[in-house]
C-alpha cells in the first residue's frame, strides 16, 4: 500500500526558510522510473507544480520558484525534502506530495500540510 | 511555465456528458503524450483520473475519458453523477522536463 505523508511547521514567518518532509511507504525512492514530486495550492485557488525528484537523482523546478527551492532525497529514511527560503504571506497554501511516475502522472497523493505564513 | 488554460466552470445534468479542455502550447501539450486529468473534492487531495493522455488507472470508472488534438487536451465525462461534483485539472510534461496544471475547472452536477 502505497501511502505518503507531509510533515512541518504550520506557521512560519515572512523570510524565514520552510522546510517540508515527505515521508513515503510502500514504494522505494530508489524504484527505477518513479520519484516525488511538491505541489501546493492557495486556499481557493489553483495546483501549483513547485519540484520533482527522481530516483536517478534527476531534479526539476517550477521556474518561477527555482532561486528559492532546494528538493533532496533520504533513500536511506524514504523522505523527500523541500525547502523554500524567504517565505512571503503569499506563499500560503497547502503543499502535496505526490509520487511521480515516468510518465509525469501523480499517482498517490499525500494528504496535504497548510502552512500559513504571517507574523 | 504559464499555466494550460482550462475553462473555469461547466455543468450538466445527471446522465449526460460534459467535456473539459485543457489548452497549452506545442511546448507541453501538443508535443508530448504525458497528459493527465485530476479531480478533486473539496478539502481532499486530487485523484489521478487519466494519464498519457488517455489511459485510465485500475479503479477509475470507465465514464472518464481523454483525448487530445493538437495543443488541446480534452476530458470527457458520460453518464454525468452527483459524485463527480468536483475540481478538474489538467496537467502536462514540458519541454524544460517540468510540469504544469491547468487553473482548474469547476464541474456543476445540476
Amino acid at each position: 500500500q502505497v501511502t505518503l505523508k507531509e510533515s512541518g511547521p504550520v506557521l512560519v514567518k515572512p523570510t524565514e526558510t520552510l522546510t517540508l518532509t515527505c515521508t513515503v511507504s510502500g514504494f522505494s525512492l530508489s524504484n527505477a522510473r518513479m520519484g516525488v514530486s511538491w505541489i501546493r495550492q492557495p486556499p481557493g485557488k489553483a495546483l501549483e507544480w513547485l519540484a520533482h525528484i527522481f530516483s536517478n537523482d534527476e531534479k526539476s523546478y517550477s521556474t518561477s520558484l527555482k532561486s528559492r527551492l532546494t528538493i533532496s532525497k533520504d533513500t536511506s529514511k524514504s523522505q523527500v525534502v523541500l525547502t523554500m527560503t524567504n517565505m512571503d504571506p503569499v506563499d500560503t497554501a497547502t503543499y502535496y506530495c505526490a509520487r511521480i511516475r515516468y510518465d509525469i502522472s501523480l499517482d498517490y497523493w499525500g494528504q496535504g500540510t497548510l502552512v500559513t505564513v504571517s507574523s | 511555465q504559464s499555466a494550460l488554460t482550462q475553462p473555469a466552470s461547466v455543468s450538466g445534468s445527471p446522465g449526460q456528458s460534459i467535456t473539459i479542455s485543457c489548452t497549452g502550447t506545442s511546448s507541453d501539450v501538443g508535443g508530448y503524450n504525458y497528459v493527465s486529468w485530476y479531480q478533486q473534492h473539496p478539502g481532499k487531495a486530487p485523484k489521478l483520473m487519466i494519464y498519457e493522455v488517455s489511459n485510465r488507472p485500475s479503479g477509475v470508472s470507465n465514464r472518464f475519458s481523454g483525448s487530445k488534438s493538437g495543443n488541446t487536451a480534452s476530458l470527457t465525462i458520460s453518464g454525468l453523477q452527483a459524485e463527480d461534483e468536483a475540481d478538474y485539472y489538467c496537467s502536462s510534461y514540458t519541454s524544460s522536463s517540468k510540469m504544469v496544471f491547468g487553473g482548474g475547472t469547476k464541474l456543476t452536477v445540476l
